[in-house]
């Protein structure tokens, strides 16, 4: 258990939906991250925040957004969802702003029909 | 540029070693890392490595740095079944600040028998 905790384990909507996906870090962490986890992308860094800050961004498309809130937990936001969001979703936590020795949750699966 | 490449398959004996490839393109990398991931789980740091080591070694696992060649590897030694699983190389680029990890595609470690 990496003290990681995503919710929902698993998730199906319909296209032009809107989803939210929840992380708590482990306790301590200041640092968020979300990765998204598909077939023909990979594992692809979306966004990060620390200590409520959005610290940097990746490959997140302007229809996805997230924040990070006071008591340091994390919530991403995939809105007009299309067939192509599918996938597994992660989020990764650190105590510092460094993503050096990053813990992941088990990963929230959407499946968008 | 950011790339990370592995092989995607490997097969091996219960019993016997296992070594896992991965090249990188970003000269600037300082973190190495190994993680693994079990069907339906999420992602599992196993080990990392500062660029300025050689070779890490921690119980059945063995981490080999080429900064030559940017060339890493992971050593499984004495493969069990439980081993099963896909292993992600990744670096974090200097120049992002540490903060996002750039995967490989993951290498499918399959054990039998």
């Amino acid at each position: 258990d990496s003290g990681v905790t995503q919710t929902p384990k698993h998730l199906i909507t319909a296209t032009g939906q809107r989803v939210t996906l929840r992380c708590s870090p482990r306790s301590g962490d200041l640092s968020v991250y979300w990765y998204q986890q598909s077939l023909d992308q990979g594992l692809q860094f979306l966004i990060q925040y620390y200590n409520g800050e959005e610290r940097a961004k990746g490959n997140i498309l302007e229809r996805f957004s997230a924040q990070q809130f006071p008591d340091l937990h994390s919530e991403l936001n995939l809105s007009s969802l299309e067939l192509g969001d599918s996938a597994l979703y992660f989020c990764a936590s650190t105590s510092g702003q460094e993503g050096t020795e990053a813990f992941f949750g088990q990963g929230t699966r959407l499946t968008v029909v | 540029g950011e790339d990370v490449e592995q092989s995607l398959f490997l097969s091996v004996r219960e019993g016997d070693s296992s070594v896992i490839n991965c090249t990188y393109t970003d000269s600037s990398s300082t973190y190495l890392y190994w993680y693994k991931q079990e069907p339906g789980a999420g992602l599992q740091l196993l080990t990392y490595i500062f660029s300025n080591m050689d070779m890490k070694q921690d119980q059945r696992l063995t981490v080999l740095l080429n900064k030559k060649d940017k060339h890493l590897s992971l050593r499984i030694a004495d493969t069990q079944t439980g081993d099963s699983a896909i292993y992600f190389c990744a670096e974090i680029p200097l120049g992002d600040g540490y903060n996002k990890l750039i995967f490989g595609a993951g290498t499918r470690l399959a054990v039998h028998p």
